[in-house]
Formats: C-alpha cells, sequence, structure tokens
C-alpha cells in the first residue's frame, strides 16, 4: 500500500525552531515529486513547495520562500519541513502530498501534522 | 500566480439531486486541474485528475470537465458520504493554486 506516514502533533513556543517529517512506503521514493501544504484552521489549501528526493530539487511558493525549509533523506524515504523560528500565524494542520510528474496532482496525501504555535 | 475562483462557497442540495460546481482560472490553464474532496478532520483526496480523468477508487457518479479556464466537477446523483468540501487546484503554472473550497452540506 503506498502511504505518507507524518509526524505527531507539535505545541511550540514564539521563537521555537521545528522539524516534523513525512516517510513514504510502498513506493519508488525518489522518482515522485513530494510537497507540503498548509491548511490553517477552517480555511482552504496552500501548497508551500515541492521537491524531488532523486535530486533533491526544490521549488517553493514564493509566500514561502525563506520561511521554511524543506529537504529529504532518500536512505529513509523521508521528507521534511523546517522552521526556524515559529511564529503564531503558523498554526495550522501542514499535509505531506506525493506528486507523480513534474506537473501532477497530489495523489496521495499524508494524514497531516498539527502544529500550533502559542505563548 | 494563477487564481483560482469557485462558486458556489456552500450548496445544500438533497440526496440524489445533481450538483455541479464550478472554478474558474485566472488564465488558460489547457486541461491540469485537480479537484479533491477534503471530509472534515481528514486530509484531502484526489477524485479527477486532467480536468476529467477519474482517479482510481473514485465513484464513477463524480465527473469533471471542460478546459482553459472554466471547469466544472459533477456529482450526478448526491450520496449521504458525499457531504464534504471540494477543491479545485490548477497545476500548469507554478506555485500551484487552489479554489477557496465549495462546501456541501446535505439537506
Amino acid at each position: 500500500e503506498v502511504r505518507l506516514v507524518q509526524s505527531g502533533a507539535e505545541v511550540k513556543k514564539p521563537g521555537d525552531s521545528l522539524k516534523i517529517s513525512c516517510q513514504g512506503s510502498g513506493y519508488t521514493f525518489t522518482t515522485f515529486w513530494v510537497g507540503w501544504v498548509r491548511q490553517k484552521p477552517g480555511k482552504g489549501l496552500e501548497l508551500m513547495g515541492i521537491t524531488y528526493p532523486d535530486d533533491s530539487d526544490t521549488r517553493y511558493s514564493p509566500s514561502f520562500q525563506g520561511q521554511v525549509t524543506m529537504s529529504v533523506d532518500k536512505s529513509v524515504t523521508a521528507a521534511y519541513l523546517q522552521w526556524s523560528s515559529l511564529k503564531a500565524s503558523d498554526t495550522a494542520m501542514y499535509y505531506c502530498v506525493r506528486q507523480g510528474d513534474e506537473y501532477d496532482a497530489f495523489d496521495i496525501w499524508g494524514q497531516g501534522t498539527l502544529v500550533i504555535v502559542s505563548s | 500566480d494563477i487564481q483560482m475562483t469557485q462558486s458556489p462557497s456552500t450548496l445544500s442540495p438533497s440526496v440524489g439531486d445533481r450538483v455541479t460546481i464550478t472554478c474558474r482560472a485566472s488564465e488558460s490553464i489547457d486541461n491540469w486541474l485537480a479537484w479533491y474532496q477534503q471530509k472534515p478532520g481528514k486530509a484531502p483526496n484526489l477524485l479527477i485528475y486532467k480536468a476529467s480523468s477519474l482517479e482510481s477508487g473514485v465513484p464513477s457518479r463524480f465527473s469533471g470537465g471542460g478546459s482553459g479556464t472554466d471547469f466544472t466537477l459533477t456529482i450526478s446523483s448526491l450520496q449521504p458520504d458525499d457531504c464534504a468540501t471540494y477543491y479545485c487546484q490548477q497545476y500548469n503554472s507554478f506555485p500551484w493554486t487552489f479554489g477557496q473550497g465549495t462546501r456541501i452540506e446535505i439537506k
């Protein structure tokens, strides 16, 4: 079964750093793009960026460039989303997604990681 | 960025109704459009890709159409399980962008 399994919920304070993970299984991890999608409470979906695990080619949506860092570790078939200094406005559900080709829909979604940033 | 506009924002149809949601792109996206269904507390699920191709495992009552800037998602006979929010997404021009969502509440 093709799956993306994400790390658990996090509660952090403003200014904290954080790295969440997404582990792929059931398919060849290196040949599918992996992306991250943000959903703020009660709001819609926003693409943060996508990365190609085989060569780490990473494309950030302009709104998220410089705000987060996306990375992958092929050896453990995992993708990561990292913040160096969280803000309250980062409170959201974060989904990792699989994308087939360079131009393709998101056919597999992780279960989501809820990040709450509160003082 | 390409803006995606869905209408209506909410719908309150009855079981068995034919339901159509529209999605308009701010510029042509050819047929690089997907539709997703999101139930409360769950991750979205891909229904339609390339505007009209049904994802494997998705019931045949769902269908998609359109090209260029105007697209539709149709549910031929609404079922109770279809109560959800539906999003369109373009993947013609990076960054891929989503519509604001259409919530279906069954009457």
